[in-house]
């Protein structure tokens, strides 16, 4: 079992719907989790990160966080077509020095 | 704007030379560095990880005579290619982690695309 898990997709959805991306991860030590975008050809990009339990919302990007379930999301509301993109989940462990990275969940938007 | 800048952006060689990459946290001190390569298509591959002042630890499989890593300082990292090979062309990046703001964070450079003729 790999320590972060996320569903490879392709995920596609339609300009304007919701966007759902999942993760769940093994190592109930980790503490901090984080998203990243990658475009093709690029490097991966911080869109958010998330630390304790709940809901955090930036813009258009929902990112949420189960402890308990070891469950992190990320919901894009209003989806655009330059969402499309590879989206890595990462979990961070302080006291372990280790951040594990998910094989990522390619998105697809639709005009 | 950037929070980790790496340079060279892109560096075409001839096959047998070294290569040097730096990676330099800009608003933060970076702990701990990454470096990762990724091929087309693919998932980012951990190369290396690296704690500032110490030996970097290397992943298994990956050469640390032929990617020599130095983090002699909290905001710098360096990646050296030694005798770069055609086999060697890839996307490298660095990421680096430590505390922004309150919170521990971590984020990636734009990344070194070489290319080994």
């Amino acid at each position: 079992q790999k320590e972060v898990e996320q569903n490879s997709g392709p995920l596609s959805v339609p300009e304007g719907a919701i966007a759902s991306l999942n993760c769940t991860y093994s190592d109930r030590v980790s503490q901090s989790f984080f998203w990243y975008r990658q475009y093709s050809g690029k490097s991966p990009e911080l869109i958010m990160s998330i630390y304790s339990n709940g809901d955090k919302e930036d813009g258009r990007f929902t990112a949420q966080l189960n402890k308990a379930s070891q469950y992190v999301s990320l919901l894009i509301r209003d989806s655009q077509p330059s969402d499309s993109a590879t989206y890595l989940c990462a979990a961070l462990a302080t006291n372990a020095g280790k951040s594990t990275f998910g094989d990522g969940t390619t998105l697809t938007v639709k005009p | 704007g950037a929070v980790v800048s790496q340079h060279p952006s892109r560096v075409i060689c001839k096959s047998g030379t070294s290569v040097k990459i730096e990676c330099r946290s800009l608003d933060f001190q970076a702990t701990t560095m990454f470096w990762y390569r990724q091929f087309p298509k693919q998932s980012l591959m951990l190369m290396a990880t690296s704690n500032e002042g110490s030996k970097a630890t290397y992943e298994q499989g990956v050469e640390k005579d032929k990617f020599l890593i130095n983090h002699a300082s909290l905001t710098l990292s360096t990646l050296t290619v030694t005798s770069a090979h055609p086999e060697d062309s890839s996307f490298y990046i660095c990421s680096a982690r430590g505390l922004r703001g309150a919170q521990e964070t971590q984020y990636f450079g734009p990344g070194t695309r070489l290319l080994v003729l």
